[in-house]
């Protein structure tokens, strides 16, 4: 089946600065790779996704690239302010027939400091 | 539009005995999938739901089952219960529409935290 490693853990950035959390997955099938935040006590956030078919994809503050070759895909972050703060999954899914189903990172606990 | 929600919120429980938890999915979505996540991991894939039947299961074992019903809510079942079942339940809803290509964005709800005596 498919494995998904996270990397970092943690990640303790400045206020302003960037962050990058970066990701491998193993199944060369998978073609649909989305990205959560969850704050505590709540459930996983959507907040970007990128198709196989794509290389690249932005969405104001927050980019996410994909390297089919290398099978890795990466999350980024600028301009980071408090309230990014949270820890952040990525995920690979493979389509198999109707069914999808989401493998997830073991997550990176993001602190922004003030 | 209502998001995806969950019940209870929290649920103590012993060894051995069995469990339910609901999942209401969000207006338009038609599947739904449930996650367990354990302390400090990722959300793991229990099974997914579509036209009330099951479609799809991670590396579980039987005594975790579910059901869908027609309005496309759906139920999380879990029999004999072990301390390692102790967890937060995540339930997350999609829409499937075979004749389309799509990449079933997921929506999670808030979860259900279970604690296994």
């Amino acid at each position: 089946g498919e494995n998904v490693e996270q990397h970092p853990s943690t990640l303790s950035v400045q206020e302003g600065d960037s962050a990058v959390i970066k990701c491998t997955y193993s199944d060369s099938a998978s073609n649909y790779f989305p990205w959560y935040k969850q704050e505590l006590g709540k459930g996983p956030q959507l907040i970007i996704d990128i198709r196989s078919n794509v290389g690249e994809k932005k969405d104001q503050r927050i980019a996410v690239t994909l390297n089919k070759t290398a099978k890795h895909f990466s999350l980024h972050i600028t301009e980071t302010q408090p309230e990014d703060s949270a820890v952040y999954f990525c995920a690979a899914s493979i389509s198999s027939g109707s069914a999808r189903q989401l493998t997830f990172g073991s997550g990176t606990q993001l602190t922004v400091l003030p | 539009e209502t998001g995806v929600t969950q019940s209870p919120t929290h649920l103590i429980k012993t060894r051995g005995q069995q469990v339910t938890l609901r999942c209401s999915s969000q207006s338009g979505h038609n599947t739904v999938s449930w996650y367990q996540q354990a302390l400090g991991q990722g959300p793991q894939f229990i099974f997914q739901y579509y036209r009330e039947e099951e479609n799809g299961r991670g590396n579980f074992p039987p005594r975790f089952s579910g059901l869908q019903f027609p309005n496309y809510s759906s139920e999380l079942n879990v029999n004999a219960l072990e301390l390692d079942d102790s967890a937060l339940y995540l339930c997350a809803s999609s829409s499937t529409y075979l004749a389309i290509s799509s990449y079933n964005e997921q929506f999670f709800g808030p979860g259900t935290r279970l604690t296994v005596l």
